[in-house]
């Protein structure tokens, strides 16, 4: 059982550049999210999906833009690459329902924009 | 606006002792409280989790308070194990309607746990 794979674990891009990071979930999750982690910020919610062909903003959605085309793939587009995306982004999934449900993250993927 | 303020934002604890963190929310439509571990490199695992129909949780050395009036919450871990040093974030969401996706974070508490 995987849980939440992302890919790439590593990225460098330069200041303009577009690039999709992976997310991709084998248990079924209805909810996905996408966070960033920065020093000293704790990790903020850029966009999230309550299902397939639902998303919506979170936090911090600007530059990025999301799709949830299948139940188990969460891609995030950064549309035009700048030094305040330097990053970690983690992805998120859970299932739906009441109650204390775990959010399950993926391993990161630490980005530098150059 | 910080909807969850955590601190402190480090900690030393010898071993064997108690760490305590805390958290504090302004938000009352929070109704779900997460705490969450994170390791150097890996992405945060929940620790433990409370709801505020209860004051208190505890998962063998880790215990969570929550004071509903004050809009706080605290994690315990008492007899501190060097294996227990990382960083600590505290939580929050709406979780009525299932709404656990959108967690608000605190920033982070990093714990070193001394030999």
């Amino acid at each position: 059982n995987a849980g939440v794979t992302q890919t790439p674990k590593f990225q460098v891009l330069k200041t303009g550049q577009s690039m999709t990071l992976q997310c991709a979930q084998d248990m079924n999750h209805e909810y996905m999210s996408w966070y960033r982690q920065d020093p000293g910020m704790g990790l903020r919610l850029i966009h999230y999906s309550v299902g397939a062909g639902i998303t919506d903003q979170g936090e911090v959605p600007n530059g990025y833009n999301v799709s949830r085309s299948t139940t188990e793939d969460f891609p995030l587009r950064l549309l035009s690459a700048a030094p305040s995306h330097t990053s970690v982004y983690f992805c998120a999934s859970s299932r739906q329902g009441l109650g204390t449900t775990e959010a399950f993250f993926g391993q990161g993927t630490r980005l530098t924009v150059v | 606006q910080q909807q969850v303020k955590q601190s402190p934002q480090s900690l030393i604890v010898q071993k064997g002792g108690i760490s305590i963190i805390n958290c504090a929310y302004e938000n009352t439509a929070f109704d779900y409280f997460p705490w969450y571990q994170q390791f150097p490199g890996k992405g945060p695992a929940l620790l433990i989790a409370i709801r505020p129909d209860v004051s208190e949780k505890k998962e063998g050395r880790f215990t969570i308070s929550f004071n509903k009036s004050a809009k706080q919450f605290s994690l315990h871990i008492m007899d501190s194990q060097p294996g227990d040093s990382a960083t600590y974030f505290c939580a929050a969401s709406p979780n009525s309607g299932g709404s656990n996706y959108k967690l608000t974070f605190g920033k982070g508490t990093l714990l070193t746990v001394n030999p």
